[in-house]
């Protein structure tokens, strides 16, 4: 079956990065993109960025441009996404989701934990 | 970036009760429009794509529909049965960054 399986959670300084991996099973990878998705607490979904996994085309969030990075390793069927600059509002649970434009099957979610 | 606005934010229901949740988007999205459902402490769950498409293993209670101008769209479920208290999202997939609904809690 189709499984998203997130790297465990985080948690850093204001100032530091932070970088989750996303690893697929269950389907051919670079058949379809990667979005990354953030949830704060007690708060709704926020879109951060896609990435097509067959070519490394990305689309991030105007609001997260120059901070974020999403990548993929084909080899291994896994999708990465590094956000750098960390600050408390970035405290969130970061998904990982199939799909570009809705979001189909979904990883169970990193907490990071931004915290001095 | 194109707001969607849900609305009731929150609604008490009943098992067996048929409810509505509408979504109104700031501009035309076409059909690029889609309903999860997210339980606490998991993640969210695809319910219906592209307005009415009802996904794989979602039951059939569940049903999409909009109205044609691209703006307007609901969600509803014909029968409650306790498992689909939860709250309730639609979002956006015409144009980046694919934007939420503010979420709709329903409750017992």
């Amino acid at each position: 079956q189709i499984q998203l399986v997130q790297s465990g959670g985080e948690v850093k300084k204001p100032g530091a990065s932070v970088k989750v991996s996303c690893k697929a099973s269950g389907y051919t990878f670079n058949k379809y993109g990667v979005s990354w998705l953030r949830q704060a607490p007690g708060q709704g979904l926020e879109w951060m960025g896609w990435i097509n996994a067959y070519n490394g085309d990305t689309k991030y969030a105007q609001k997260f441009r120059g901070r974020v990075a999403m990548t993929t390793d084909t080899s291994t069927s896994t999708a990465y996404m590094e956000l750098r600059s960390l600050t408390s509002d970035d405290t969130a649970v970061y998904y990982c989701a199939r799909g570009d434009w809705f979001f189909d099957f979904w990883g169970r979610g990193t907490l990071v934990t931004v915290s001095s | 970036d194109i707001q969607m606005t849900q609305s009731p934010s929150s609604l008490s229901a009943s098992v067996g009760d048929r409810v509505t949740i509408t979504c109104l988007a700031s501009q035309s999205i076409s059909a690029y429009l889609s309903w999860y459902q997210q339980k606490p402490g998991t993640a969210p769950k695809v319910l219906i794509s592209a307005v009415s498409t009802l996904q794989s293993g979602v039951p059939s209670r569940f049903s999409g529909s909009g109205s044609g101008s691209g703006t307007d769209f609901t969600l509803t479920i014909s029968s409650l049965q306790p498992e689909d208290f939860a709250t309730y999202y639609c979002q956006q997939g015409y144009t980046a960054p694919y934007t939420f609904g503010q979420g709709t809690k329903l409750e017992i």
